[in-house]
């Protein structure tokens, strides 16, 4: 079945550091890849997507590339703010046989920016 | 406001009785999901529905059961046969099942069992 890994947190960084999250998937065809970012006590809200390969999604100064060669889709930010902090979920959607309906998630990371 | 609406946002129940959480849309979004999300874990799929009358069993359904009688509206049954259900609960929405398209997620209830 489809599955996602993710870096394993909590990562501290200082404010102005480069960040990187490492996800990689596993899943058959060609999946949509999305970063989702959760605030403390709320829900989750949908950060950035990529729908096939090579596809670059972006916002707020994050980015990631999806790379069907690695099965990648790391999330990057050139210059982290203390308002980054959050935990980051990255997530596949299938679309292949029966699993098109359904996010499957990693199991998060926590970033912690200290100014 | 265009959004979805979770209720209550904390909720506290006894072992051995059945609670309710709300979720309501006016996205006009189709499909609904329901997810349980625990401490350093994931998300996990509860139950979906594509169109009202519908829904289907997700990973985790045992102890739960959901209706959709309204486009609007899904609500979650957390009955006393679900053995742990401290958890956070989030309602998501996405304008149809089969697309590429992202959901949308309310803002959680946070279940707590006494």
């Amino acid at each position: 079945g489809d599955s996602v890994t993710q870096m394993e947190g909590p990562v501290t960084l200082s404010e102005e550091a480069f960040l990187t999250i490492n996800c990689t998937y596993t899943a058959t065809g060609y999946p949509s890849l999305f970063w989702y970012v959760q605030y403390p006590g709320e829900g989750l809200q949908l950060l950035l997507k990529a729908t096939k390969a090579d596809d670059k999604g972006s916002n707020k100064g994050f980015e990631a590339t999806y790379r069907k060669e690695t099965t990648s889709f790391h999330l990057e930010k050139g210059s982290v703010q203390v308002s980054d902090s959050a935990v980051y979920f990255c997530a596949l959607r299938g679309n292949s046989g029966g699993s098109n309906y359904k996010l499957t998630f990693g199991k998060g990371t926590l970033l912690t920016v200290n100014p | 406001d265009g959004g979805i609406t979770q209720s209550p946002k904390y909720l506290f129940r006894k072992e051995g009785q059945n609670v309710t959480l709300s979720c309501e849309q006016n996205l006009n979004h189709d499909a609904m999901y329901w997810y349980r999300q625990d401490p350093g874990q994931g998300l996990r799929l509860i139950y979906y529905s594509q169109i009202v009358n519908d829904f289907q069993k997700g990973d985790i359904a045992e102890g739960y059961s959901v209706s959709r009688e309204k486009k609007e509206s899904f609500p979650l049954t957390v009955t006393s046969a679900q053995k742990n259900p401290t958890a956070f609960y989030l309602c998501a929405t996405s304008g149809s099942l089969g697309s590429y398209n992202e959901q949308f997620f309310g803002p959680g209830t946070r279940l707590t069992v006494l």
